[in-house]
């Protein structure tokens, strides 16, 4: 079964301080990791994605470190605020019959404390 | 604006009572799934369609139907609910050619089923 583990399942971390979300995956497929941020009582959306053939993307403050050979991907989130306060989602894609599908991870509620 | 509406947001049930959460999307996507949001068990897709008349099975199709009769809608029926499907539901949308791994979510329906 395709899956995508995440860890932590929380995490709290001081303002200013470097928040870090570790996503592995197994599926060699997966062609596209998009991260998803979701605010409470609102859907997720989408914050920062990076396809397979680059190491590093770079958005503000959010950066996607990406490890092919480890079959791993991280969220780093620099100079944490309080409104990234938020449970953050990593997925992996898939092209398939017509669209993509995405397989995500149980995801990781942060919270920055001021 | 560009959206996808969910109803109702809120519903308390009881069991073996049919409903339908309906979704609704204004961005002409072909692409339109429904997934269920449990504490520690992240985002879980239920099914999926990748037009109308096009459904499938997500990973927990189990007591949920859906229809795609036209391009905008995508309603999820439930037609004997029990309390195990009290859960969070949200509808999601995307362009079939669109960014890989991009969905629009809705803002969720807070199932409850007595």
């Amino acid at each position: 079964q395709q899956q995508v583990k995440q860890s932590p399942q929380s995490l709290i971390v001081q303002k200013g301080g470097i928040s870090i979300i570790n996503c592995a995956y197994e599926n060699t497929a997966f062609d596209y990791f998009p991260w998803y941020q979701q605010f409470p009582g609102k859907g997720p959306a989408l914050l920062i994605a990076i396809r397979p053939d680059v190491s590093e993307k770079k958005e503000g403050r959010f950066t996607i470190s990406f490890n092919k050979s480890a079959k791993q991907f991280s969220l780093h989130i620099m100079d944490s605020q309080p409104g990234d306060s938020a449970t953050y989602f990593c997925a992996a894609s898939m092209r398939g019959a017509g669209s993509y599908q995405l397989t995500f991870g149980k995801g990781t509620k942060l919270s920055v404390i001021p | 604006e560009a959206q996808v509406t969910q109803n109702p947001r809120y519903l308390i049930t009881v069991t073996g009572k049919k409903l339908t959460v309906t979704c609704s999307q204004n961005m002409n996507h072909e692409y339109m799934s429904w997934y269920r949001q449990d504490p520690g068990l992240g985002l879980r897709q239920i099914y999926y369609s990748m037009n109308v008349e096009v459904t499938d099975k997500g990973d927990v199709p189990e007591g949920y139907k859906v229809s795609r009769k036209e391009k905008r809608n995508f309603p999820l029926i439930l037609e004997s609910p029990s309390p195990n499907q009290t859960s969070l539901y949200f509808c999601a949308s995307s362009l079939a050619s669109g960014i890989p791994g991009e969905l629009f979510f809705g803002e969720g329906s807070r199932l409850t089923v007595l």
